[in-house]
């Protein structure tokens, strides 16, 4: 089945402890991203990738890190979370063709508390 | 720069009845256009989606839109609604439109429309 899996899909940590939520899909996709959803504000993009070894920041990329050393994979690194990171967080991915039409495929989402 | 608005955080109807989720963008150059639905504790699903063409786009679960430049709106309906319709749901934008953004596949969302749905 076609499909992005993050995991863990929930996590209570404390401010200061690095996590890292994981993100593959195997849809030989060369686009990937990650987002955050905030009550109120919707989804806004935190990093997204073009393909291996090519990332680049999106909107509200302060306290991320992210890394793509297979074209599978996209984690999400948190090296120091503080309690406003306590948010919903979809990894998603597409393929990459110069459009704009491409549809985004999203997995099951990460929720993550920071206290 | 691309923005979405959406019209009414929540939505009630009753079964049976017309739903109407409204959502208005903002975009420098010709939109791609977004509906997706969110089912509690699951990710999100495409709807249905407007590039070119027809501007009455047909997507799943019976739901249409339509893409009406003169208003900048691209408002979600369904004829009936069902009990499984209960869910939230986002109208988004696509920010791949110009060189500016190259390679950038990100939707600018809206901030959602909880529906629900009165039996």
């Amino acid at each position: 089945e076609a499909q992005v899996t993050q995991n863990p899909r929930y996590l209570i940590t404390v401010t200061g402890k690095k996590l890292t939520v994981t993100c593959s899909q195997n849809m030989n996709h060369e686009y990937m991203s990650w987002y955050r959803q905030d009550p109120g504000l919707g989804l806004r993009q935190i990093y997204y990738s073009m393909n291996v070894e090519v990332t680049d920041k999106g909107d509200v990329p302060e306290g991320y890190k992210v890394s793509r050393k297979e074209k599978r994979n996209f984690p999400l690194i948190l090296e120091s979370p503080s309690p406003n990171q306590t948010s919903l967080y979809f990894c998603a991915s597409s393929l990459f063709k110069i459009s704009g039409a491409n549809v985004l495929t999203f997995g099951a989402g990460s929720r993550l508390t920071v206290l | 720069a691309q923005s979405v608005t959406q019209l009414g955080s929540h939505v009630s109807v009753s079964e049976g009845a017309l739903v109407l989720l409204r959502c208005n963008y903002s975009s420098s150059v010709p939109p791609y256009l977004f509906w997706y639905v969110q089912y509690p504790n699951q990710g999100l699903q495409l709807l249905l989606k407007y590039t070119t063409g027809a501007t009455l786009v047909k997507g799943i679960n019976g739901f249409e839109a339509e893409f009406k430049k003169s208003e900048t709106s691209f408002h979600l309906t369904k004829p009936s609604a069902h009990m499984s319709d209960a869910a939230e749901y986002f109208c988004a934008v696509s920010a791949l439109g110009g060189l500016s953004n190259f390679g950038n596949e990100k939707l600018t969302f809206g901030t959602g429309t909880r529906l629900t749905i009165i039996p």
